[in-house]
């Protein structure tokens, strides 16, 4: 059974970069049927998808977003990382991370536990 | 961009009773809309994708319906657990979106 984890700083200065990791268990980040995404969800607000990667390393992004985020993989060690650079208050959320199934039908079928991120000085 | 608008945002129900949630699109979006599930402090849980197809392991009561811009979550018989803020995706087209989520309350 695939499980996804969440790692990273929990509390990022304004201005700063904004790192997280994914590790990825019973599965593997290499696997065609699969995209890797990550959507975040700000203190008592809905979500917001932030974009995904394909093991090729193609990716798409939140056009939102899209100038600030880099996600990529790591097939040695089963995990997908997200950068976000330039970070302000309004990057304060939590940070999930997702599989999402490619084909017969496309949606997010394993989500990680969330990890809370704090914009702050 | 394709944005959803779901209603109510807000519900309060009693155990056994039959609740409908709606989420619209503001174009056509086929049949890729994903209805979820969260509870406080939690991840979403997938409950029903390809707007109508129950997620393995979801309890029947749970059902979903419609195609093109508007569709329905439907709750057969509310039970406690059902507790949960729910929320629906769209995954039509580029950037991916959800909808604002619809409260829902056991009296």
């Amino acid at each position: 059974q695939v499980q996804l984890q969440e790692s990273g700083p929990g509390l990022v200065k304004p201005s700063e970069t904004l790192s997280l990791t994914c590790t990825v268990s019973g599965g593997s980040v290499s696997s065609g049927s699969y995209y890797w995404s990550w959507i975040r969800q700000p203190p008592g607000k809905g979500l917001e998808w932030i974009g995904f990667i394909y093991n090729s390393g193609s990716t798409n992004y939140n056009p939102s977003l899209k100038s600030r985020v880099t996600i990529s993989l790591d097939t040695s060690k089963n995990q997908l990382s997200l950068k976000l650079s330039s970070v302000t208050a309004a990057d304060t959320a939590v940070y999930y991370c997702a599989r999402v199934l490619r084909f017969p039908y496309f949606y997010m079928d394993v989500w990680g536990k969330g990890t809370t991120v704090t914009v702050s000085s | 961009d394709i944005q959803l608008t779901q209603s109510p945002s807000f519900l309060s129900a009693s155990v056994g009773d039959r609740v409908t949630i709606t989420c619209r699109a503001s174009q056509g979006i086929s049949s890729y809309l994903a209805w979820y599930q969260q509870k406080p402090g939690k991840a979403p849980k997938v409950l029903i994708y390809a707007a109508s197809t129950l997620q393995s392991g979801v309890p029947s009561r749970f059902s979903g319906s419609g195609s093109g811009t508007e569709f329905t979550l439907t709750i057969s018989s509310l039970q406690p657990e059902d507790s949960a803020t729910y929320f629906c995706q769209h995954l039509n087209s580029y950037p991916l979106a959800f909808g604002g989520g619809t409260k829902v309350e056991i009296k």
